[in-house]
């Protein structure tokens, strides 16, 4: 049974340009959250997704947006990157209704130049 | 949520037992104590949490006070792969069914000495 699984694993980009990040949640989970963690700092959360909405969403600007897909999976988009969005970005799967621990993934880790 | 304290950093000699507190004085009635921990370069992996009661899993055990104003997390025997960034975090459990905002501070950086 794989785990919630991101990709790409690692991406530079330039400032003002543009990224998207992928994240397919573990096998029965519905529920995906997204979380931004900048070096030496515990993880932000950004927004969570549940039947392809947003349901929940952190202190971060219209720049980050995301989609949910009808298998689940999950989407965070950045527009107009700035230095300052260099960070790890972790994705996190749950099944909705479910009292059980959320499941993170490896991360991806973003580099803006 | 709550908000939590914990010590920046500890050390613990390989196969003695760690103890990682951390203080949660504002923690209301309904809120339970989780703990994460990230090993360096991966997600944060669940540990255990807990409401009143003293809690044991197959990785560690809580013992929360019966104020609730604080807890420890034990690790039994630590070894070296238990190296990482321990999070105490408080929330309420099942608001919205599923709809669950992790609030995370910087948690302890714990060192398993050789």
């Amino acid at each position: 049974d794989a785990g919630v699984t991101q990709s790409p694993t690692h991406l530079i980009k330039t400032r003002g340009q543009q990224v998207t990040l992928r994240c397919s949640p573990k096998s029965g989970h519905d529920t995906v959250s997204w979380y931004q963690q900048a070096l030496g700092q515990g993880p932000q959360f950004i927004f969570q997704y549940y039947e392809e909405e947003e349901r929940q969403r952190g202190n971060f600007p219209d720049r980050f947006s995301g989609h949910q897909f009808p298998n689940y999976s999950s989407e965070l988009n950045v527009n107009a990157l700035l230095l300052g969005d260099s960070a790890l970005y972790l994705c996190a799967s749950i099944q909705m209704g479910s009292y059980n621990e959320q499941f993170f993934g490896p991360g991806t880790r973003l580099t803006v130049l | 949520d709550a908000k939590t304290t914990q010590p920046t950093s500890m050390d613990c000699a390989e196969g003695r037992a760690a103890n990682l507190p951390c203080n949660h004085s504002t923690i209301s009635g309904n809120e339970y104590v989780y703990w994460y921990r990230q090993i360096h370069s991966q997600g944060p992996q669940y540990i255990i949490h807990g409401l009143k009661n003293n809690e044991t899993n197959e990785m560690a055990s809580l013992i929360i006070t019966e104020d609730r104003k604080s807890s420890t997390l034990i690790l039994p025997h630590a070894t070296l792969r238990d190296t990482a960034v321990y999070y105490c975090i408080v929330r309420v459990l099942g608001q919205d069914f599923g709809n669950e905002k992790l609030t995370f501070g910087t948690g302890t950086r714990l060192t398993i000495i050789p």
